[in-house]
Protein backbone atom coordinates (compact mmCIF):
# COMPACT_ATOMS: atom_id res chain seq x y z
CA UNK A 1 0.00 0.00 0.00
CA UNK A 2 0.74 3.58 -0.17
CA UNK A 3 2.59 5.50 2.44
CA UNK A 4 4.76 8.91 3.47
CA UNK A 5 7.28 8.90 6.07
CA UNK A 6 8.12 12.57 7.18
CA UNK A 7 11.02 13.65 8.90
CA UNK A 8 9.85 14.21 12.54
CA UNK A 9 10.11 17.29 14.58
CA UNK A 10 9.51 19.64 15.90
CA UNK A 11 11.53 21.99 14.49
CA UNK A 12 13.30 24.81 15.67
CA UNK A 13 14.98 27.20 13.81
CA UNK A 14 16.07 31.63 13.65
CA UNK A 15 14.55 34.04 11.03
CA UNK A 16 16.47 33.61 7.60
CA UNK A 17 17.42 29.83 8.57
CA UNK A 18 17.64 27.52 5.58
CA UNK A 19 14.51 25.10 6.03
CA UNK A 20 14.62 21.34 4.84
CA UNK A 21 11.74 18.56 5.54
CA UNK A 22 12.33 15.36 4.76
CA UNK A 23 9.74 13.19 2.87
CA UNK A 24 9.92 10.06 1.31
CA UNK A 25 7.45 7.48 -0.18
CA UNK A 26 6.34 4.31 -0.87
CA UNK A 27 3.84 4.32 -3.41
CA UNK A 28 2.09 2.17 -6.72
CA UNK A 29 2.41 2.88 -9.79
CA UNK A 30 3.02 7.24 -10.52
CA UNK A 31 1.98 8.73 -7.88
CA UNK A 32 1.19 13.13 -7.38
CA UNK A 33 3.26 14.74 -4.56
CA UNK A 34 1.86 17.24 -2.44
CA UNK A 35 2.77 19.71 0.65
CA UNK A 36 0.32 21.24 2.76
CA UNK A 37 0.86 22.99 5.61
CA UNK A 38 -1.31 23.78 8.42
CA UNK A 39 -1.88 27.32 10.60
CA UNK A 40 -2.67 27.47 13.94
CA UNK A 41 -6.84 26.50 14.20
CA UNK A 42 -7.19 26.26 11.07
CA UNK A 43 -7.42 23.85 8.03
CA UNK A 44 -4.83 22.42 5.29
CA UNK A 45 -3.94 24.74 2.64
CA UNK A 46 -2.05 23.62 -0.92
CA UNK A 47 1.49 24.58 -0.57
CA UNK A 48 2.97 23.19 -3.43
CA UNK A 49 2.83 19.76 -5.62
CA UNK A 50 4.22 18.01 -8.42
CA UNK A 51 2.71 15.61 -11.04
CA UNK A 52 5.65 13.62 -12.50
CA UNK A 53 9.43 12.26 -11.85
CA UNK A 54 11.79 15.51 -11.72
CA UNK A 55 9.25 18.29 -11.69
CA UNK A 56 10.26 20.99 -9.15
CA UNK A 57 7.13 22.73 -7.57
CA UNK A 58 7.38 25.71 -5.94
CA UNK A 59 5.24 28.28 -3.71
CA UNK A 60 6.33 31.42 -1.74
CA UNK A 61 9.99 30.89 -1.54
CA UNK A 62 9.73 27.23 -0.75
CA UNK A 63 10.21 24.09 -3.30
CA UNK A 64 10.27 20.58 -3.44
CA UNK A 65 11.65 18.05 -6.59
CA UNK A 66 9.53 14.99 -7.37
CA UNK A 67 12.89 12.37 -7.42
CA UNK A 68 11.52 8.94 -8.22
CA UNK A 69 15.13 7.45 -7.76
CA UNK A 70 15.38 8.20 -4.31
CA UNK A 71 11.14 8.18 -4.16
CA UNK A 72 11.60 11.46 -2.13
CA UNK A 73 10.38 14.81 -2.32
CA UNK A 74 12.01 16.99 0.41
CA UNK A 75 10.47 20.43 1.31
CA UNK A 76 13.06 23.52 1.16
CA UNK A 77 13.06 27.09 1.99
CA UNK A 78 16.49 29.19 1.43
CA UNK A 79 15.03 31.77 4.56
CA UNK A 80 12.64 31.13 6.52
CA UNK A 81 10.35 33.44 8.33
CA UNK A 82 8.52 34.08 11.70
CA UNK A 83 5.34 33.65 9.76
CA UNK A 84 6.06 30.33 7.98
CA UNK A 85 5.14 28.78 11.42
CA UNK A 86 2.88 25.80 11.07
CA UNK A 87 2.29 22.58 10.63
CA UNK A 88 3.61 20.67 7.40
CA UNK A 89 2.76 17.72 6.03
CA UNK A 90 4.02 15.57 2.73
CA UNK A 91 1.03 13.89 1.14
CA UNK A 92 0.54 11.70 -1.74
CA UNK A 93 -2.46 10.35 -4.27
CA UNK A 94 -1.60 7.29 -6.59
CA UNK A 95 -3.86 5.51 -9.09
CA UNK A 96 -7.25 4.65 -8.54
CA UNK A 97 -6.88 5.31 -5.17
CA UNK A 98 -7.80 9.16 -4.76
CA UNK A 99 -7.53 9.74 -1.30
CA UNK A 100 -4.19 11.51 0.05
CA UNK A 101 -1.60 9.41 2.26
CA UNK A 102 -0.20 12.18 4.59
CA UNK A 103 3.06 11.97 6.87
CA UNK A 104 2.66 12.27 10.16
CA UNK A 105 3.41 16.02 9.85
CA UNK A 106 6.32 18.45 11.10
CA UNK A 107 5.50 21.36 13.47
CA UNK A 108 8.29 23.97 12.36
CA UNK A 109 8.75 27.05 14.75
CA UNK A 110 10.49 30.34 13.58
CA UNK A 111 12.59 32.52 16.00
CA UNK A 112 12.53 35.98 15.29
CA UNK B 1 -14.79 31.87 -6.23
CA UNK B 2 -15.84 30.52 -2.33
CA UNK B 3 -14.18 27.81 -0.95
CA UNK B 4 -15.03 24.59 0.81
CA UNK B 5 -17.14 25.57 3.48
CA UNK B 6 -17.92 23.21 6.87
CA UNK B 7 -20.85 23.40 9.39
CA UNK B 8 -20.53 23.46 12.69
CA UNK B 9 -17.37 24.64 13.40
CA UNK B 10 -17.37 23.40 16.91
CA UNK B 11 -19.78 19.96 17.95
CA UNK B 12 -19.32 18.88 21.56
CA UNK B 13 -21.72 15.60 22.33
CA UNK B 14 -21.82 12.74 24.98
CA UNK B 15 -20.77 9.40 24.20
CA UNK B 16 -23.06 7.35 22.39
CA UNK B 17 -25.04 9.79 20.73
CA UNK B 18 -24.78 10.40 17.23
CA UNK B 19 -23.36 13.73 15.18
CA UNK B 20 -23.64 14.98 11.99
CA UNK B 21 -20.98 16.88 9.90
CA UNK B 22 -21.65 19.26 6.96
CA UNK B 23 -19.64 20.25 4.05
CA UNK B 24 -20.37 22.15 0.92
CA UNK B 25 -17.10 21.52 -2.04
CA UNK B 26 -16.28 24.09 -4.56
CA UNK B 27 -18.23 24.95 -7.07
CA UNK B 28 -17.79 22.44 -10.19
CA UNK B 29 -15.99 20.00 -7.67
CA UNK B 30 -17.84 16.67 -8.15
CA UNK B 31 -15.67 15.02 -5.08
CA UNK B 32 -15.91 15.13 -1.54
CA UNK B 33 -13.27 13.68 0.77
CA UNK B 34 -13.63 13.30 4.26
CA UNK B 35 -10.06 13.14 6.56
CA UNK B 36 -10.38 12.33 10.64
CA UNK B 37 -7.23 14.31 12.65
CA UNK B 38 -7.09 13.06 15.87
CA UNK B 39 -4.92 14.13 18.22
CA UNK B 40 -1.39 12.14 18.18
CA UNK B 41 -2.76 10.15 14.85
CA UNK B 42 -2.16 12.42 11.94
CA UNK B 43 -4.25 12.71 9.20
CA UNK B 44 -6.24 9.51 8.60
CA UNK B 45 -8.50 9.29 5.00
CA UNK B 46 -12.35 8.29 6.39
CA UNK B 47 -14.52 8.61 3.07
CA UNK B 48 -14.71 9.29 -0.40
CA UNK B 49 -18.36 10.19 -2.61
CA UNK B 50 -18.05 11.29 -6.14
CA UNK B 51 -21.29 11.65 -7.98
CA UNK B 52 -23.49 11.08 -5.05
CA UNK B 53 -21.41 7.44 -4.55
CA UNK B 54 -19.43 6.44 -2.07
CA UNK B 55 -16.44 5.62 -4.07
CA UNK B 56 -13.84 4.27 -0.80
CA UNK B 57 -13.55 4.05 2.89
CA UNK B 58 -10.38 4.05 5.08
CA UNK B 59 -9.81 1.93 8.12
CA UNK B 60 -12.86 3.33 10.26
CA UNK B 61 -16.09 1.00 11.91
CA UNK B 62 -19.14 0.84 9.86
CA UNK B 63 -20.39 3.66 12.60
CA UNK B 64 -18.58 6.08 10.69
CA UNK B 65 -21.27 6.67 7.46
CA UNK B 66 -22.13 9.69 5.09
CA UNK B 67 -24.21 10.35 1.56
CA UNK B 68 -23.49 12.66 -1.23
CA UNK B 69 -26.04 14.76 -2.42
CA UNK B 70 -27.35 16.03 -5.64
CA UNK B 71 -25.83 19.28 -5.23
CA UNK B 72 -22.40 17.48 -4.53
CA UNK B 73 -22.44 18.91 -0.59
CA UNK B 74 -22.15 15.89 1.37
CA UNK B 75 -22.59 14.58 5.36
CA UNK B 76 -20.74 12.64 7.97
CA UNK B 77 -22.07 10.66 10.31
CA UNK B 78 -20.91 9.21 13.50
CA UNK B 79 -23.17 7.03 15.47
CA UNK B 80 -22.69 5.77 18.85
CA UNK B 81 -19.77 8.07 19.39
CA UNK B 82 -16.85 7.44 21.71
CA UNK B 83 -14.43 9.24 23.39
CA UNK B 84 -11.15 8.68 20.94
CA UNK B 85 -13.75 10.12 17.89
CA UNK B 86 -13.16 13.61 19.67
CA UNK B 87 -11.30 15.14 16.68
CA UNK B 88 -10.95 17.59 13.89
CA UNK B 89 -12.73 16.43 10.87
CA UNK B 90 -11.98 17.63 7.42
CA UNK B 91 -13.28 18.04 4.22
CA UNK B 92 -11.87 18.45 0.93
CA UNK B 93 -13.37 18.75 -2.83
CA UNK B 94 -11.72 17.95 -6.11
CA UNK B 95 -12.49 17.82 -10.01
CA UNK B 96 -11.37 14.47 -10.97
CA UNK B 97 -9.08 15.14 -14.01
CA UNK B 98 -6.85 12.53 -15.86
CA UNK B 99 -4.42 11.37 -12.67
CA UNK B 100 -4.02 14.28 -11.35
CA UNK B 101 -5.92 14.61 -8.16
CA UNK B 102 -5.30 18.26 -6.40
CA UNK B 103 -7.94 18.52 -3.17
CA UNK B 104 -8.70 21.96 -1.49
CA UNK B 105 -9.46 21.41 2.05
CA UNK B 106 -12.35 23.27 4.23
CA UNK B 107 -11.62 24.66 7.99
CA UNK B 108 -12.11 21.72 9.26
CA UNK B 109 -15.25 20.72 12.81
CA UNK B 110 -13.76 20.44 15.88
CA UNK B 111 -16.00 17.38 17.38
CA UNK B 112 -15.56 17.05 20.91
CA UNK B 113 -17.06 13.68 22.85
CA UNK B 114 -17.52 14.29 26.90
Amino acid sequence: GNSVTQMEGPVTLSEEAFLTINCTYTATGYPSLFWYVQYPGEGLQLLLKATKADDKGSNKGFEATYRKETTSFHLEKGSVQVSDSAVYFCALSSGSARQLTFGSGTQLTVLP
Amino acid sequence: EAGVTQSPTHLIKTRGQQATLRCSPISGHTSVYWYQQALGLGLQFLLWYDEGEERNRGNFPPRFSGRQFPNYSSELNVNALELEDSALYLCASSYLQGSYNEQFFGPGTRLTVL
